[in-house]
């Protein structure tokens, strides 16, 4: 199952919404996973199930969808959250990531 | 607290082999899942095998089926990557990654393998 996220590249400010699109090739139901990933730091939970929040992670981070579509939603962006942030599928082997989402500072 | 560790990287020759460990401790290793995730310089990540609790089932993505073996020793804790004819391409940083069916939620630091003459 090929994972697709768009934008690959964002530019945004503090303060600002900021969503982050993951479209799988076939149907994974509710399998879809999050992840921040800083320079240099291994991958960090952030939801799973595509809309339950992990423990610990800020509720400015949201996730919804199913089926093909996903969406990864920060409500206002803050200076910690510029890292990238990856998709993963969990419903079919092999297991899959998306190519990730780069969040900059503009 | 929960604490993956890799240890074993390193710089080996085209076609060489090595094998990675990843220690475990502040969770019960024998009741979870068990992965190993790479990313090369730059890129993104890439899924390469897991591990079920007894290790009798296990998955690999098709690059690495039949150069790698994944393994695990619930009395030590530990999980391993036996990797065999090694290529350029699998130069990364390894990564291993508690985790079944719904989630990956804990990860180590990684241990970077370079395989270059």
């Amino acid at each position: 199952i090929q994972l697709t996220q768009s934008p690959s590249f964002l530019s945004a400010s503090v303060g600002d919404r900021v969503t982050i699109s993951c479209r799988a090739s076939q149907g994974i139901s509710n399998y879809l996973v999050w992840y921040q990933q800083k320079p240099g730091k291994a991958p960090k939970l952030l939801i799973y199930a595509a809309s339950t929040l992990q423990s610990g992670v800020p509720s400015r981070f949201s996730g919804s969808g199913s089926g093909t579509e996903f969406t990864l939603t920060i409500s206002s962006l803050q200076p910690e959250d510029f890292a990238t942030y990856y998709c993963q599928q969990l419903n079919s082997y092999p297991l899959t990531f998306g190519g990730g989402t780069k969040v900059e500072i503009k | 607290e929960v604490l993956l560790v890799e240890s074993g990287g390193g710089l080996v020759q085209p076609g060489g082999s090595l094998r990675l460990s990843c220690a475990a401790s502040g969770f019960t290793f024998s009741s979870y899942w068990i992965n190993w995730v790479r990313q090369a310089p730059g890129k993104g990540l890439e899924w390469v095998a897991n591990i079920n609790q007894d290790g009798s089932i296990k998955y690999y993505v098709d690059s690495v089926k039949g150069r790698f073996t994944i393994s695990r020793d619930n009395a030590k804790n530990s999980l391993y990557l036996q990797m065999n004819s090694l290529r350029a391409e699998d130069t990364a940083v390894y990564y291993c990654a508690r985790g079944g069916s719904y989630n990956f939620d804990f990860w180590g630091q990684g241990t970077l393998v370079t395989v270059s003459s």
